[in-house]
């Protein structure tokens, strides 16, 4: 597609059901990464995918965050049990390897997620 | 590590005149990349500018440029000729030759007055 995609746009959800979130990065994009923007503390790196190679978790907060991709394009974040304390904006990011433009990660419109 | 600060959560303008952005960063890292992200009320952020840090120009696109001070470790942004298109939340942020993540500042909401 033209540009990084997200689904759901919204997601609202009662204190402890899991939620699933998708991204579909831009073809050809190998690298791809999940950042949480909530009121308290800004923009946080949570997780990057880069091709086959294991995935970078350092930014997981908790062991209830899981993510995963799938055929190096699409990939899922699975918040289990959640909490008040995870409604946020979950944005999903990719970036190509190698040209010009390596350096420039290109960002979907998120999906807002909120625990009742 | 690294951070990034933005020291003001709102600015306004009005149309057509030309408004500063502040962001100043900290890093013991020589080899790095700066990027300005703007995001409107739909959340989508965009690329706005990009600066590599072994470069000396300071990068422009159009209406936006940079000054760059890698030894004051600042980044501002100027918009040149504002318009009403560019209201919006501006993100400072950061990221290492050698890493992933970006770092990035608290933001400066930007209004844009007619």
């Amino acid at each position: 597609g033209a540009g990084v995609s997200q689904s759901p746009s919204n997601k609202v959800t009662e204190k402890g059901k899991d939620v699933e979130l998708r991204c579909d990065p831009i073809s050809g994009h190998t690298a791809l990464y999940w950042y949480r923007q909530s009121l308290g503390q800004g923009l946080e790196f949570l997780i990057y995918f880069q091709g086959n190679s294991a995935p970078d978790k350092s930014g997981l907060p908790s062991d209830r965050f899981s993510a995963e991709r799938t055929g190096g394009s699409v990939s899922t974040l699975t918040i289990q049990r959640t909490q008040q304390e995870d409604s946020a904006v979950y944005l999903c990011a990719s970036r190509v390897n190698g040209g010009p433009k390596e350096d420039t990660q290109y960002f979907g419109p998120g999906t807002r997620l909120t625990v009742l | 590590a690294q951070t990034v600060t933005q020291s003001q959560p709102e600015m306004s303008v009005q149309e057509a005149e030309t408004v500063t952005l502040s962001c100043t960063y900290d890093t013991s890292e020589s080899d790095y990349y700066l990027f300005w992200y703007k995001q409107p009320p739909s959340r989508q952020m965009i690329l706005v500018i990009r600066q590599e840090a072994y470069k000396q120009q300071n990068a422009t696109e159009n209406r936006f440029s940079v000054n760059f001070q890698k030894a004051a470790k600042s980044f501002s942004l100027k918009i040149s000729d504002s318009q009403l298109g560019d209201a919006a939340m501006y993100f400072c942020a950061y990221r290492n030759r050698g890493a992933q993540k970006l770092v990035f500042g608290q933001g400066t909401r930007l209004t844009i007055n007619p």
